[in-house]
């Protein structure tokens, strides 16, 4: 049972590359999500899909794009990346929307 | 969600209890306290949740005061392992809520040999 599980793990991208995040979970979990990390700031959440088949904007949406492939799995794309976007990016899921959200490792991304 | 407040940092002896500490004053009737941690930036890692009483499981003990205005995060016999920044949330549980989670400052506990 490994939880949640990204990739990559480390990622170094030019300015103006684009790049997806893969995420998948054998928890059965309705619900999926997408957080940013910079220092000093927490966590931050870009986009959630709180069931297979819907996907919806969270607090930080700009920039990225998400789909929701299947119940397993939620990727995030990076269509044109831009230095702000350097960050830890980790993929969560949870039961249902506003259960218990269970994160994966993170995944570490320089955009130069 | 209510805000809370946490000590930036404790230290604890290998062996013994961490007893982290937690103010929420202005928790609503529904939400609930939830604590994670985060080891050298890895994900942050769930520990344990409650509403009004007292929760244990296998990681730690939460004990909620009466008021539901503070609370306290037990790791009944720390090891080097438990060294992490340790989060206190508060937030509603339910569909309602969209996921956001609201990580503050949290308490870097130190667990020393």
């Amino acid at each position: 049972n490994a939880g949640v599980t990204q990739t990559p793990k480390f990622q170094v991208l030019k300015t103006g590359q684009s790049m997806t995040l893969q995420c998948a979970q054998d928890m059965n979990h309705n619900s999926m999500y997408w957080y940013r990390q910079d220092p000093g700031m927490g966590l931050r959440l870009i986009y959630y899909s709180a069931s297979e088949g819907t996907t919806d904007k969270g607090e930080v949406p700009n920039g990225y794009n998400v789909s929701r492939l299947n119940k397993r799995e939620f990727s995030l794309r990076l269509e044109s990346a831009a230095p702000s976007q350097t960050s830890v990016y980790f993929c969560a899921s949870s039961e249902m929307m506003g259960n218990t959200i269970y994160f994966g490792e993170g995944s570490w991304l320089t955009v130069v | 969600d209510a805000k809370t407040t946490q000590p930036p940092s404790m230290d604890c002896a290998e062996g013994r209890a961490a007893n982290l500490p937690c103010n929420h004053s202005t928790i609503s009737g529904n939400e609930y306290v939830y604590w994670y941690r985060q080891i050298h930036s890895q994900g942050p890692q769930y520990i344990i949740h409650g509403l009004k009483n007292n929760e244990t499981n296998e990681m730690a003990s939460l004990i909620i005061t009466e008021d539901r205005k503070s609370s306290t995060l037990i790791l009944p016999h720390a090891t080097l392992r438990d060294t992490a920044v340790y989060y206190c949330i508060v937030r509603v549980f339910g569909s309602s809520n969209t996921g956001k989670l609201i990580f503050g400052q949290g308490t870097t506990l130190q667990v020393k040999p």
